[in-house]
Parts: structure tokens; C-alpha cells; sequence
């Protein structure tokens, strides 16, 4: 499965659009880049899926360039509420196994 | 629809102890994954069943085991517990069998689980 590089910590302030990059040099020609978002003491909860080029979905854009080497999570006007971790997972699963990184901990302020 | 849902929320043991963890899955689903997350980390597999069968197992040693039964709910059994057992079990339901890079898991709120 390919490595994902994301940034340990990131902090932004309400009503601010957030982009967290993921780095992955090693992506497969069949790999899928997702996304998962998880809040204190619950589990992770899917938030994108793609393949390349744009995503867009109700809650997230998903940008992803031609050489699919890295990807950015693109969060419109967040809120106090979006404070959580971010995790970039690329290449589905094998029976059953996501593979997490330590994701990126998005703290949003007043 | 009910998501995943697990029992207990919270649990405290001693070292020692043996502990079940129980899972049901979202309806319709028949895969089930078992996770462990320590504090600061990110999940970390444990197992897969599919149709009552082992699919997939993490490095993790022989205490831990689990089970699904012909309803597709899950336990994951933990023996011996060491203070390092202590996390949130995180289990998750997908349709899939063989995952496949496109495949999305749902994951319950989790079990947090102490080892004094």
C-alpha cells in the first residue's frame, strides 16, 4: 500500500477554507485516494473518495492532480464543529484492512 | 438506518482479565473489521470476517481472537489483558468481502477500554 505523508497539525479559524495535503510518491495505477474524518472518541467517518482531477460532495472537495501524487482535502468555511482528525488513506483495502497514518489534527477557532 | 453499532461503550478491567467486545454490523452488510486505536494514533487492523470466516488478520498476538455469528454480528475476545491492551476497539461493516480500492468501511463509536 502506498505511504501518505500528511501535516501533523493544522489550525484554522471559522469560516476559513481549509486544504490539508497528503503526499503519496507511491500511488498505484488502480489506487483510490479517501478520506476520514474522526472526532474524539468516536470512529472514523468517511468523508470523500477519488480517483482524479476534482470530487465535490456536500460536506468536502477532493482536488487531485495529473500525477496523482498528492491530493488536497478542501474544506469550505469551516466551523468550530469540523475541529477533528483527518486521515488520508490511499489504495482501498485488502480484505478489510485500512491502513491509517497518524492524520492530521485540525483544530478550528472562534 | 442504524449504523454500526458496540457494546459496552466503556469498559475497565484488570490485568489479567479476559474481555468481549461486540459488534453489529449495519444491515445488509456481511463484512466486519475489528480495529485497535492507542491515544495519538491512527486505527491499527486487527481482523476481517466475511460469512463467518476469517479473511484478514493484523499483527496482533494470539490473545486476541474474534467470531462472527450467521447474523454477521462480531466479538472480538481479548485474553490476558496487559496494561498496553488499554485503547478504543473500533469495529467497522462494509459489503465487501475482498475490499478492493474503491471499498468504503463504516465504523461504529468504538469501545474504550481500560486495563488497570
Amino acid at each position: 500500500l502506498a505511504k501518505t505523508t500528511q501535516p501533523i497539525s493544522m489550525d484554522s479559524y471559522e469560516g476559513q477554507e481549509v486544504n490539508i495535503t497528503c503526499s503519496h510518491n507511491n500511488i498505484a495505477t488502480n489506487d483510490y485516494i479517501t478520506w476520514y474524518q474522526q472526532f474524539p472518541s468516536q470512529g472514523p467517518r468517511f468523508i470523500i473518495q477519488g480517483y482524479k482531477t476534482k470530487v465535490t460532495n456536500e460536506v468536502a472537495s477532493l482536488f487531485i492532480p495529473a500525477d496523482r501524487k498528492s491530493s488536497t482535502l478542501s474544506l469550505p468555511r469551516v466551523s468550530l464543529s469540523d475541529t477533528a482528525v483527518y486521515y488520508c488513506l490511499v489504495g482501498g483495502t485488502s480484505y478489510g484492512k485500512l491502513t491509517f497514518g497518524q492524520g492530521t489534527i485540525l483544530t478550528v477557532h472562534p | 438506518d442504524a449504523g454500526v453499532t458496540q457494546s459496552p461503550t466503556h469498559l475497565i478491567k484488570t490485568r489479567g482479565q479476559h474481555v468481549t467486545l461486540r459488534c453489529s454490523p449495519i444491515s445488509g452488510h456481511k463484512s466486519v473489521s475489528w480495529y485497535q486505536q492507542v491515544l495519538g494514533q491512527g486505527p491499527q487492523f486487527i481482523f476481517q470476517y466475511y460469512e463467518k470466516e476469517e479473511r484478514g488478520r493484523g499483527n496482533f498476538p494470539d490473545r486476541f481472537s474474534a467470531r462472527q455469528f450467521p447474523n454477521y454480528s462480531s466479538e472480538l475476545n481479548v485474553n490476558a489483558l496487559l496494561l498496553g491492551d488499554s485503547a478504543l476497539y473500533l469495529c467497522a461493516s462494509s459489503l465487501a468481502a475482498a475490499g478492493g480500492p474503491r471499498e468504503t468501511q463504516y465504523f461504529g463509536p468504538g469501545t474504550r477500554l481500560l486495563v488497570l
